[in-house]
């Protein structure tokens, strides 16, 4: 069975240090990767996608894949107490469905 | 992004009534949309795929006969939760694909929060 398995948390970061969330995967072939922040009692909203081995810079987020080792992470730069939230990792599917993580709670501290 | 809407964002009804939620895709046609069902911490489950003009494809363990999808637009699927009962008190989150060549996206409505009395 395919799975995406996330730390749940909490993890705790000071306001404006970096805080790290990391996502592994199941299925070697998988191509596309999503990482959703989901406020409470919120939906999921779409923060970055990445489909190539690397670093992907978009703000103060960076997404970085590694297809080898099957695990894809988010770096938040100065982190903001806004940034508290659960953050879902996501890996899709041939036919566009989306395999989730249970996602990790984030919590930055002022 | 892309935006999709979802109405009613709270809904509350007496057991064994039936509720129905609205997904619509404002800025672009959705051919196939996403129904979630997510209970208190917990993460997002997949409770079917709608497919417009046909019929929808139910996860395991979830009844097609409670959970009426119908996607009848290009812009428009609906959830019916039918003789609805407490434990289906739950946030229900309709989300709609974005096509870019041979990748997509998902986008999601704002959910609708259903208490059952």
């Amino acid at each position: 069975q395919k799975e995406v398995e996330q730390n749940s948390g909490p993890l705790s970061v000071p306001e404006g240090a970096i805080a790290s969330l990391n996502c592994t995967y199941s299925d070697r072939v998988s191509q596309s990767f999503f990482w959703y922040r989901q406020y409470s009692g919120k939906s999921p909203e779409l923060i970055m996608s990445i489909y190539s081995n690397g670093d992907k810079e978009d703000g103060r987020f960076t997404a970085q894949l590694n297809k080898a080792s099957q695990y894809v992470s988010l770096l938040i730069r100065d982190s903001q107490p806004s940034d508290s939230a659960t953050y879902l990792c996501a890996v899709k599917e041939s036919n566009y469905q989306l395999i989730w993580g249970a996602g990790t709670k984030l919590i930055i501290k002022p | 992004g892309a935006v999709v809407s979802q109405h009613p964002s709270r809904v509350i009804c007496k057991s064994g009534t039936s509720v129905k939620i609205e997904c619509r895709s404002l800025d672009f046609q959705a051919t196939t949309m996403f129904w979630y069902r997510q209970f208190p911490k917990q993460s997002l489950m997949l409770m079917a795929t709608s497919n417009e003009g046909s019929k929808a494809t139910y996860e395991q363990g979830v009844e097609k006969d409670k959970f009426l999808i119908n996607h009848a637009s290009l812009t428009l699927s609906t959830l019916t939760v039918t003789s609805a009962h407490p434990e289906d008190s739950s946030f229900y989150i309709c989300s709609a694909i974005v096509l870019a060549g041979n990748t997509g996206e998902l986008f999601f409505g704002e959910g609708s929060r259903l208490t059952v009395l």
